[in-house]
């Protein structure tokens, strides 16, 4: 069975720093999508960043990069220079096939 | 970009009446729209998945003859909430996937749907 696990319910980062935000998974197929989505208040879900099981490269898009470690199965996003708009909730989420599933999240918090 | 709307973006509604909640891809064809509900402070629950022409599949636990879900085309899924009660409100999130599956396609999703039932 698949699984994601976020085990940060919440994170407190100083504004311009960077912060890592935890996500592992289990899965037993060898083909599988990593994502990570922001969730604002207003509940919208906002594709962030992706990793293919077989990528070799770390993925990255603008601030957001993803350290994927697959011999750990974790697949953690790293937010370069925060800022106050990314006080949100991340999702990190595994697609295998068809279906998707989503971690309980993490809800960051950017401090002024 | 890959645009989803949803409409309505709230709604509040009496006991027993029906809601209908539609996902529109506006910029591309989905043949994969899937339904999500969310409770406050948790994440996204898988409700039901829909394909273009076919029947929803629904995830175990939730009730096909209560959230019936049409995808008529390869740009429209709607969810209809049948005589809603109390415990049906929460927050719907729907997503629409580009191509017909693969590990590596992104799901888009709409801005979501506050349902309240009175």
């Amino acid at each position: 069975a698949q699984k994601i696990t976020q085990t940060q319910p919440g994170m407190f980062v100083q504004e311009k720093e960077a912060v890592t935000l935890d996500c592992t998974y289990d899965t037993s197929d060898p083909s599988y999508g990593l994502f990570w989505y922001k969730q604002p208040s207003s509940g919208e879900m906002i594709f962030l960043i992706y990793q293919g099981s077989y990528d070799q490269q770390n993925a990255t898009e603008g601030r957001y990069s993803l350290n994927f470690q697959k011999a750990r199965k974790s697949a953690n996003l790293v937010i370069s220079a925060s800022q106050l708009g990314d006080s949100a909730m991340y999702f990190c989420a595994m697609t295998g096939g068809f279906k998707t599933i989503f971690g309980a999240g993490t809800r960051l918090f950017v401090k002024a | 970009g890959a645009v989803v709307s949803q409409h309505p973006s709230w709604v509040i509604c009496k006991s027993g009446t029906s809601v209908k909640i539609e996902c529109r891809s506006l910029d591309f064809q989905a043949t994969t729209m899937f339904w999500y509900r969310q409770f406050p402070k948790q994440s996204l629950m898988l409700m039901a998945t829909s394909n273009e022409g076919s029947k929803a599949t629904y995830e175990q636990g939730v009730e096909k003859d209560k959230f019936l879900i049409n995808h008529a085309s390869l740009t429209l899924s709607t969810l209809t909430v049948t005589s809603a009660h109390p415990e049906d409100s929460s927050f719907y999130i729907c997503s629409a996937r580009k191509s017909s599956g693969g590990y590596t396609d992104t799901q888009y999703f709409g801005p979501g749907t506050r349902l309240t039932v009175l």
